[in-house]
Protein backbone atom coordinates (compact mmCIF):
# COMPACT_ATOMS: atom_id res chain seq x y z
CA UNK A 1 0.00 0.00 0.00
CA UNK A 2 1.12 3.40 -1.23
CA UNK A 3 1.84 5.48 1.94
CA UNK A 4 2.71 9.38 1.62
CA UNK A 5 4.51 11.49 4.50
CA UNK A 6 5.03 15.06 4.53
CA UNK A 7 7.42 16.73 7.39
CA UNK A 8 6.93 19.01 9.05
CA UNK A 9 3.25 18.91 9.50
CA UNK A 10 3.34 22.64 10.92
CA UNK A 11 5.19 25.27 9.69
CA UNK A 12 6.02 28.92 11.29
CA UNK A 13 8.48 31.33 9.62
CA UNK A 14 9.51 34.48 9.60
CA UNK A 15 9.17 36.57 6.39
CA UNK A 16 12.27 36.47 4.80
CA UNK A 17 13.06 33.05 5.57
CA UNK A 18 13.93 30.14 3.58
CA UNK A 19 12.69 26.75 4.41
CA UNK A 20 11.91 23.25 3.10
CA UNK A 21 9.10 21.16 2.96
CA UNK A 22 9.70 17.50 3.06
CA UNK A 23 7.33 14.31 1.11
CA UNK A 24 8.34 10.58 1.04
CA UNK A 25 6.70 8.04 -0.46
CA UNK A 26 6.97 4.12 0.20
CA UNK A 27 6.84 2.60 -3.43
CA UNK A 28 7.70 3.61 -6.91
CA UNK A 29 6.11 6.06 -8.87
CA UNK A 30 5.73 7.90 -12.22
CA UNK A 31 4.93 11.34 -10.74
CA UNK A 32 4.54 13.53 -8.07
CA UNK A 33 2.00 16.31 -7.37
CA UNK A 34 2.60 19.87 -5.19
CA UNK A 35 -0.96 21.50 -4.13
CA UNK A 36 -1.88 24.17 -2.56
CA UNK A 37 -4.61 24.76 -0.40
CA UNK A 38 -6.42 28.28 1.18
CA UNK A 39 -9.05 27.83 3.95
CA UNK A 40 -12.25 26.74 3.20
CA UNK A 41 -11.05 26.39 -1.05
CA UNK A 42 -10.26 23.70 -3.16
CA UNK A 43 -6.64 22.20 -4.25
CA UNK A 44 -4.46 24.40 -6.63
CA UNK A 45 -1.63 22.38 -8.72
CA UNK A 46 1.78 24.15 -8.35
CA UNK A 47 3.82 21.57 -9.81
CA UNK A 48 3.74 18.16 -11.56
CA UNK A 49 7.08 16.18 -11.40
CA UNK A 50 7.51 13.73 -13.87
CA UNK A 51 11.17 12.05 -13.60
CA UNK A 52 13.93 11.91 -11.42
CA UNK A 53 15.92 14.70 -11.00
CA UNK A 54 13.52 16.92 -12.28
CA UNK A 55 13.20 20.71 -10.44
CA UNK A 56 10.71 23.00 -11.12
CA UNK A 57 10.30 26.75 -9.89
CA UNK A 58 7.88 29.15 -10.04
CA UNK A 59 8.30 32.21 -8.25
CA UNK A 60 9.71 31.85 -4.24
CA UNK A 61 8.60 28.24 -4.69
CA UNK A 62 10.81 25.48 -6.18
CA UNK A 63 10.24 22.05 -6.00
CA UNK A 64 12.33 18.51 -6.93
CA UNK A 65 11.84 14.87 -7.04
CA UNK A 66 14.76 12.58 -6.00
CA UNK A 67 12.89 9.41 -7.46
CA UNK A 68 15.46 6.43 -6.04
CA UNK A 69 15.51 8.28 -2.47
CA UNK A 70 11.23 8.50 -2.99
CA UNK A 71 11.92 11.94 -1.82
CA UNK A 72 10.46 15.35 -3.37
CA UNK A 73 11.09 18.70 -1.40
CA UNK A 74 9.40 21.92 -1.44
CA UNK A 75 11.62 24.91 -0.83
CA UNK A 76 9.98 28.30 0.06
CA UNK A 77 13.02 30.90 -0.46
CA UNK A 78 12.36 34.58 1.10
CA UNK A 79 8.93 33.87 2.56
CA UNK A 80 6.48 36.41 2.33
CA UNK A 81 2.64 36.65 4.03
CA UNK A 82 1.16 35.22 0.89
CA UNK A 83 2.72 31.78 0.65
CA UNK A 84 0.42 31.26 4.12
CA UNK A 85 -1.67 27.93 3.12
CA UNK A 86 -1.53 24.37 3.55
CA UNK A 87 0.72 22.29 1.19
CA UNK A 88 -0.15 18.78 0.03
CA UNK A 89 2.11 16.28 -2.04
CA UNK A 90 0.25 13.56 -3.47
CA UNK A 91 2.05 10.77 -5.55
CA UNK A 92 0.49 8.95 -8.72
CA UNK A 93 -0.13 4.84 -7.53
CA UNK A 94 -0.35 3.17 -10.82
CA UNK A 95 -1.68 6.18 -13.11
CA UNK A 96 -4.81 6.06 -11.42
CA UNK A 97 -5.23 8.18 -8.51
CA UNK A 98 -3.57 10.33 -6.41
CA UNK A 99 -2.70 9.39 -2.82
CA UNK A 100 -2.21 12.93 -1.06
CA UNK A 101 0.21 13.20 1.78
CA UNK A 102 -0.80 14.31 5.49
CA UNK A 103 -0.18 18.14 4.18
CA UNK A 104 2.07 20.91 5.68
CA UNK A 105 0.57 23.90 7.47
CA UNK A 106 2.85 26.85 6.80
CA UNK A 107 2.04 30.29 8.27
CA UNK A 108 4.65 33.52 7.72
CA UNK A 109 4.66 35.75 9.96
CA UNK A 110 6.21 39.18 9.56
CA UNK B 1 -18.05 25.53 -17.72
CA UNK B 2 -14.44 25.91 -17.58
CA UNK B 3 -14.08 23.94 -14.19
CA UNK B 4 -14.87 21.13 -12.33
CA UNK B 5 -18.45 21.97 -10.73
CA UNK B 6 -19.89 20.22 -7.89
CA UNK B 7 -23.46 20.84 -6.09
CA UNK B 8 -24.12 21.79 -3.39
CA UNK B 9 -21.81 23.69 -1.94
CA UNK B 10 -22.90 23.06 1.41
CA UNK B 11 -25.37 20.57 2.63
CA UNK B 12 -26.43 20.03 6.29
CA UNK B 13 -28.38 17.28 7.08
CA UNK B 14 -29.68 14.62 10.36
CA UNK B 15 -28.24 11.82 10.72
CA UNK B 16 -29.55 8.29 9.45
CA UNK B 17 -30.92 11.11 6.42
CA UNK B 18 -29.64 9.99 2.63
CA UNK B 19 -27.77 12.78 0.67
CA UNK B 20 -26.68 13.11 -3.19
CA UNK B 21 -23.67 15.51 -3.71
CA UNK B 22 -23.14 16.30 -7.94
CA UNK B 23 -19.92 16.12 -9.80
CA UNK B 24 -19.62 18.20 -13.25
CA UNK B 25 -16.67 17.41 -14.57
CA UNK B 26 -14.26 19.78 -17.44
CA UNK B 27 -15.90 18.80 -20.84
CA UNK B 28 -14.01 15.88 -22.86
CA UNK B 29 -12.09 14.77 -19.59
CA UNK B 30 -12.95 11.16 -19.43
CA UNK B 31 -11.51 9.68 -16.07
CA UNK B 32 -13.53 11.64 -12.53
CA UNK B 33 -12.39 10.73 -8.85
CA UNK B 34 -13.70 11.26 -5.65
CA UNK B 35 -11.82 12.60 -2.47
CA UNK B 36 -12.79 12.98 0.99
CA UNK B 37 -11.46 15.34 2.91
CA UNK B 38 -12.15 15.70 6.58
CA UNK B 39 -11.21 18.55 8.73
CA UNK B 40 -6.79 19.28 9.20
CA UNK B 41 -6.17 15.86 7.12
CA UNK B 42 -4.89 15.54 3.01
CA UNK B 43 -7.87 14.99 0.74
CA UNK B 44 -8.45 10.82 0.86
CA UNK B 45 -8.85 8.65 -1.98
CA UNK B 46 -12.78 7.32 -2.28
CA UNK B 47 -13.75 6.08 -5.69
CA UNK B 48 -12.48 6.58 -9.51
CA UNK B 49 -14.41 6.42 -13.09
CA UNK B 50 -13.17 5.95 -16.38
CA UNK B 51 -16.32 6.93 -18.79
CA UNK B 52 -18.81 5.07 -16.91
CA UNK B 53 -17.29 2.63 -15.21
CA UNK B 54 -15.74 2.33 -11.41
CA UNK B 55 -12.34 1.51 -12.53
CA UNK B 56 -11.34 1.57 -8.73
CA UNK B 57 -13.88 2.03 -5.80
CA UNK B 58 -11.34 0.47 -3.18
CA UNK B 59 -11.62 4.18 -1.15
CA UNK B 60 -15.16 3.76 -0.54
CA UNK B 61 -15.45 3.36 3.26
CA UNK B 62 -18.61 0.62 3.58
CA UNK B 63 -22.17 0.21 1.63
CA UNK B 64 -23.40 3.10 2.67
CA UNK B 65 -21.38 4.82 0.24
CA UNK B 66 -22.02 4.26 -3.63
CA UNK B 67 -21.62 6.71 -7.00
CA UNK B 68 -22.49 6.55 -10.56
CA UNK B 69 -21.37 7.67 -13.81
CA UNK B 70 -24.20 6.69 -16.05
CA UNK B 71 -23.53 8.95 -19.29
CA UNK B 72 -19.80 8.95 -18.63
CA UNK B 73 -19.63 12.83 -17.78
CA UNK B 74 -21.73 14.03 -14.28
CA UNK B 75 -21.43 11.91 -11.31
CA UNK B 76 -23.27 11.29 -7.92
CA UNK B 77 -22.33 10.34 -4.71
CA UNK B 78 -24.75 8.60 -2.50
CA UNK B 79 -24.93 8.29 0.88
CA UNK B 80 -27.39 6.68 2.36
CA UNK B 81 -28.06 6.33 6.72
CA UNK B 82 -25.88 9.24 7.25
CA UNK B 83 -23.54 9.42 10.76
CA UNK B 84 -21.51 12.23 11.86
CA UNK B 85 -18.67 10.92 11.07
CA UNK B 86 -19.55 11.26 7.37
CA UNK B 87 -18.70 14.91 7.80
CA UNK B 88 -16.28 16.31 5.62
CA UNK B 89 -16.00 18.18 2.20
CA UNK B 90 -15.93 16.00 -0.62
CA UNK B 91 -13.87 16.85 -3.45
CA UNK B 92 -14.30 15.50 -7.17
CA UNK B 93 -11.64 16.18 -9.95
CA UNK B 94 -10.98 14.88 -13.32
CA UNK B 95 -8.59 14.63 -16.07
CA UNK B 96 -7.43 13.38 -19.30
CA UNK B 97 -5.38 10.61 -18.43
CA UNK B 98 -2.47 10.75 -17.62
CA UNK B 99 -3.23 14.64 -17.72
CA UNK B 100 -3.15 16.60 -14.40
CA UNK B 101 -6.23 16.46 -12.26
CA UNK B 102 -8.25 19.79 -11.56
CA UNK B 103 -10.52 19.68 -8.62
CA UNK B 104 -14.07 21.25 -7.70
CA UNK B 105 -14.33 23.72 -4.61
CA UNK B 106 -16.01 20.47 -2.71
CA UNK B 107 -19.21 20.07 -1.47
CA UNK B 108 -19.21 20.41 2.54
CA UNK B 109 -21.44 17.85 4.26
CA UNK B 110 -22.59 18.24 8.06
CA UNK B 111 -24.13 15.26 9.68
CA UNK B 112 -26.03 16.60 12.98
Amino acid sequence: ELKVEQNPLFLSMQEGKNYTIYCNYSTTSDRLYWYRQDPGKSLESLFVLLSNGAVKQEGRLMASLDTKARLSTLHITAAVHDLSATYFCAVDHNTDKLIFGTGTRLQVFP
Amino acid sequence: GAGVSQTPSNKVTEKGKYVELRCDPISGHTALYWYRQSLGQGPEFLIYFQGTGAADDSGLPNDRFFAVRPEGSVSTLKIQRTERGDSAVYLCASNDPPGELFFGEGSRLTVL
